[in-house]
C-alpha cells in the first residue's frame, strides 16, 4: 500500500534551516509528480511547491519563492524541502503529497514551529 | 485570501443533501482540472474527486463533483454524521503557475 512518511519537523528560531524528508513507499516513486502541502495551525491548507517525477520541473508558491527548495531522490524513494531564512509564518504542519494535479495520497505531516 | 473562494461553513440535517461551491478564474478552475479533498479534523486530507468529477476507488457515489465555467461544486447527498469535515477544492493556476485551494468549507451534519 502506499506511503508516505515526513520527518525533520522541529522548533526552530527564525532565520535559520530546517530540511523536511518525505520517505515514499507501495509505488513507483520516480513515475509521479510530489508535492509539499501546509496547514497553519488552524488554518486552511497552503500549497507549497511541486517537482515532477524526474526533477526536472519545479514550482514554488510566491511565499517560499527564493527561501524553500524542493528535490527528489529517486535512488532512495524520498522527497524533500530545504527551508532557509524561515520565519514566524512558516509555522505549519508540512504535507508531503502524491501528484503532479490531484494529490491521490497524504503523508500524515511534520510540524514545523518557527520561534525564537 | 486565497485565489478559490468557498463558503467558510454549510450545515444539514442527516440524510439531506448539501452543496460546496468554489469559485475562481479562467487561469485555474476554468482551464484546469478540480480536485476536492476531506479533511476531518486532526487528520490528513483526503482525496474525494479529481477531474473535476471523478471518484477514486472507495469513496461512495453519494459523493459528487461538477465544473462550469470557472465555478466548481462539490455535492454530498445522504448526509451522514462521519461526514463532517473540512473540504477543500484544489487545482493549478496557469498564470501563477502554483498550485491553489480554496479557503476550506466545515460541514456540520445537524
Amino acid at each position: 500500500q502506499v506511503q508516505l512518511v515526513e520527518s525533520g519537523g522541529g522548533v526552530v528560531q527564525p532565520g535559520r534551516s530546517l530540511r523536511l524528508s518525505c520517505e515514499a513507499s507501495g509505488f513507483t516513486f520516480s513515475s509521479y509528480g510530489m508535492q509539499w502541502v501546509r496547514q497553519a495551525p488552524g488554518k486552511g491548507l497552503e500549497w507549497v511547491a511541486l517537482i515532477w517525477y524526474d526533477g526536472s520541473n519545479k514550482y514554488y508558491a510566491d511565499s517560499v519563492e527564493g527561501r524553500f527548495t524542493i528535490s527528489r531522490d529517486n535512488s532512495k524513494n524520498t522527497l524533500y524541502l530545504q527551508m532557509n531564512s524561515l520565519r514566524a509564518e512558516d509555522t505549519a504542519l508540512y504535507y508531503c503529497a502524491r501528484g503532479p494535479l490531484e494529490l491521490d495520497f497524504w503523508g500524515q505531516g511534520t510540524l514545523v514551529t518557527v520561534s525564537s | 485570501q486565497s485565489v478559490l473562494t468557498q463558503p467558510p461553513s454549510v450545515s444539514a440535517a442527516p440524510g439531506q443533501k448539501v452543496t460546496i461551491s468554489c469559485s475562481g478564474s479562467s487561469s485555474n478552475i476554468g482551464y484546469n482540472y478540480v480536485s476536492w479533498y476531506q479533511q476531518v479534523p486532526g487528520t490528513a486530507p483526503k482525496l474525494l474527486i479529481y477531474d473535476n468529477n471523478k471518484r477514486p476507488s472507495g469513496i461512495p457515489d453519494r459523493f459528487s463533483g461538477s465544473r462550469s465555467g470557472t465555478s466548481a461544486t462539490l455535492g454530498i447527498t445522504g448526509l451522514q454524521t462521519g461526514d463532517e469535515a473540512d473540504y477543500y477544492c484544489g487545482t493549478w493556476d496557469s498564470s501563477l503557475s502554483a498550485g491553489v485551494f480554496g479557503g476550506g468549507t466545515k460541514l456540520t451534519v445537524l
